[in-house]
């Protein structure tokens, strides 16, 4: 079974803080992707990843930044946190395949209280 | 390009069924179904490929209309556990790495 974990479930931090987010993948997947999950807007894309050291930009980057030292590990950063940023944050990661199983597997989640 | 699902929320008793709807006015390359329960990860049910035939899971199943680059899913004799927000995940190459797009998703409760 493919496991995505969070570092965790719940976060509260004050605005001004500097947040890191982890997500680690155990199934030696190409491709790690951070969404954030707002009611009512579905999942948007933050940032993704298709390689160690490689990152593209998503729907919704500003604000954010991301770091990929290790194939197994995808970092999500507020810089500066805001109480707009406030949401669920999901991870997920996908093999470079075109399968009927090469679909994106999600974390847990973690849910960012900005005070 | 976000997808459009519909219904927007939809309630049902046990054993009725249920059809959700997820349309984009981009040709599609794969639309990939998951369910979320409330607090949870989503989970992946299926993937239906452009040329793919409808595919089945439980009684869940789902098909693909590559004419009107709409997929619907179909939840038949629903159970209490059917339950959870329903979100469709598109793809618009065959590329192996592309982010899934996703709907806003549809919220499903089932009574007894």
């Amino acid at each position: 079974d493919v496991k995505v974990t969070q570092s965790s479930r719940y976060l509260v931090k004050r605005t001004g803080e500097k947040v890191f987010l982890e997500c680690v993948q155990d199934m030696d997947h190409e491709n790690m992707f951070w969404y954030r999950q707002d009611p009512g807007l579905g999942l948007r894309l933050i940032y993704f990843s298709y390689d160690v050291k490689m990152k593209e930009k998503g729907d919704i980057p500003e604000g954010y930044s991301v770091s990929r030292e290790k194939k197994e590990r995808f970092s999500l950063i507020l810089e500066s946190a805001s109480t707009n940023q406030t949401s669920m944050y999901l991870c997920a990661s996908k093999f470079s395949g075109v399968t009927l199983w090469d679909t994106q597997y999600f974390g847990p989640g973690t849910r960012l209280t900005v005070l | 390009q976000q997808p459009v699902q519909s219904p927007q929320a939809v309630i049902l008793r046990e054993g009725e069924d249920a059809v959700i709807n997820c349309s984009s006015s981009k040709a599609l390359y794969s639309v990939h179904w998951y369910r979320q329960k409330h607090g949870e990860a989503p989970v992946f049910l299926m993937i239906l490929l452009k040329g793919g035939e409808q595919k089945g899971h439980e009684k869940i199943s789902a098909s693909f209309n590559e004419k009107k680059q709409q997929s619907s899913l179909y939840l038949t004799a629903s159970q209490l556990s059917y339950s959870g927000t329903y979100f469709c995940g598109t793809e618009q190459k065959n590329s192996g790495n592309t982010p899934l797009v996703f709907g806003k998703g549809t919220r499903l409760s089932v009574i007894a």
